[in-house]
């Protein structure tokens, strides 16, 4: 079975622009989690979809959004872009047979912001 | 909220010897604590898990216990490799409001030194 993919790998954005990234999840999996991480900050949470809905959302400005369809495929987006943004975008996906639920994460979205 | 510490940050031992990394979580509620291996230029992938109604796992070199009445959790692999080096993440599940919450420790850099 193919694990979570993340497209693309890597992005060079300038600030102000912003920003769409791509996450499929492991097949029959709902649950799709974004997560920031960055040396200082480890991972840090943005938001959760389940049946395309926002379930769950972490502590960040709204200039992080995202989405999921119906195929469970999730997108995230990134307006008016900061320095600070850079980080390395992952997003997991889980089967929700529980609780609890393992999470798989994606190889991830590396975002440089100049 | 939840909130996971996790020590130590850097780690290095010689291989063939065994390394410890330790969490302790604030939420008497959590429930469900996984554990990930990160390596350079990947995503976080689950090693090994344990629930709140078990005091230990192990799973060939690497075991997990649970100590619910202090709120602490430890990773510990023996006959390190290598290959072990990475950077690894402890994490705590909390299940409420019919969704899992899961806060991340900071992560420890572990060198095995051949």
């Amino acid at each position: 079975k193919a694990g979570v993919t993340q497209t693309p790998r890597y992005l060079i954005k300038t600030r102000g622009q912003q920003v769409t990234l791509s996450c499929s999840p492991i097949s029959g999996h709902r649950s799709v989690s974004w997560y920031q991480q960055t040396p200082g900050q480890g991972l840090q949470f943005l938001f959760e979809y389940f049946s395309e809905t926002q379930r769950n959302k972490g502590n960040f400005p709204g200039r992080f959004s995202g989405r999921q369809f119906s195929n469970s495929r999730s997108e995230m987006n990134v307006s008016t872009l900061e320095l600070g943004d850079s980080a390395l975008y992952l997003c997991a996906s889980s089967l929700e047979r529980g609780p609890p639920d393992e999470q798989y994460f994606g190889p991830g979205t590396r975002l440089t912001v100049t | 909220g939840e909130n996971v510490e996790q020590h130590p940050s850097t780690l290095s031992v010689q291989e063939g010897d065994s390394a410890v990394i330790k969490c302790t979580y604030s939420d008497s509620a959590s429930n469900y604590f996984p554990w990930y291996k990160q390596e350079l230029g990947k995503g976080p992938q689950l090693i090994i898990d344990i629930r709140s109604n078990v005091g230990e796992k192990k799973d060939q070199r690497i075991a997990v216990t649970l100590n619910k009445t202090a709120k602490h959790f430890s990773l510990h692999i023996t006959e390190t490799q290598p290959e072990d080096s990475a950077v690894y993440f402890c994490a705590a599940s909390l299940y409420s409001g019919g969704y899992q919450k899961v806060t991340f420790g900071i992560g420890t850099k572990l060198q095995v030194i051949p």
